[in-house]
């Protein structure tokens, strides 16, 4: 049973364009939620946060969106840029259970085209 | 500043041998966690630590054993590793209560054959 689901397992994107990541999650009890980047060989890098009390959080290039009735929240991109190229995770966390025990998407292969 | 550090970064093991995957944290972090990853499953959680002296089960423990030896070291064992265990393993820390990020290592890539 996937909590945290990413549809799309890959995205291609023209320099300069925006990217838009999609994440869907099916447990209520999900209030934080981060995007990792991650490049291969290495490990996830934390991009951006969001926790349920919030709506858009940004921060330069990044804004997460968070629509909590859908269940949904998105990573946009802009503008894009050859070096975003990389694996995109979202993870959730139902803090209020006193575990920080994320669970994560399957990730989106996002690549930006020079 | 080293951040999370895991050994070792490569190992081939044979059906039923045992080995320990090791993990250290040099940022007093109370939080340590162990996740695998294949593909097109994601990251996903074995066990955690959430404060010096816990443990917990995550979404797929069985098979795993993990001991967190101190603040600053977490490890993960496979008793009697199987092929189903081949994947790359992240170790990531987190401070409690602020654990807005979680701070990864750069895997260990192990293969059963």
């Amino acid at each position: 049973d996937q909590q945290v689901k990413q549809n799309s397992p890959s995205l291609s994107v023209q320099e300069g364009r925006i990217s838009i990541l999609n994440c869907d999650y099916t447990n209520s009890m999900f209030d934080y939620f981060l995007w990792y980047k991650k490049y291969p060989a290495e490990g996830p890098t934390f991009l951006i946060s969001i926790s349920s009390i919030k709506d858009k959080n940004e921060d330069g290039r990044f804004t997460v969106f968070l629509n909590k009735s859908a269940k949904h929240l998105s990573l946009h991109i802009v503008p894009s840029q050859p070096g975003d190229s990389a694996v995109y995770f979202c993870a959730a966390s139902a803090t209020t259970s006193g575990t920080y025990k994320y669970i994560f998407g399957t990730g989106t292969r996002l690549k930006v085209l020079a | 500043n080293a951040g999370v550090t895991q050994t070792p970064k490569f190992q081939v093991l044979k059906t039923g041998q045992s080995m320990t995957l090791q993990c250290a944290q040099d940022m007093n972090h109370n939080s340590m966690y162990w996740y695998r990853q294949d593909p097109g499953m994601g990251l996903r959680l074995i066990y955690y630590s959430a404060s010096e002296g816990t443990t917990d089960k995550g979404e797929v423990p069985n098979g795993y054993n993990v001991s967190r030896l101190n603040k600053r070291e977490f490890s993960l064992r496979l008793e009697s590793a199987a092929p189903s265990q081949t994947s790359v393993y992240f170790c990531a820390s987190s401070e409690i209560p602020n654990a807005e990020k979680l701070f990864f290592g750069s895997g260990t890539q192990l293969s059963v054959l």
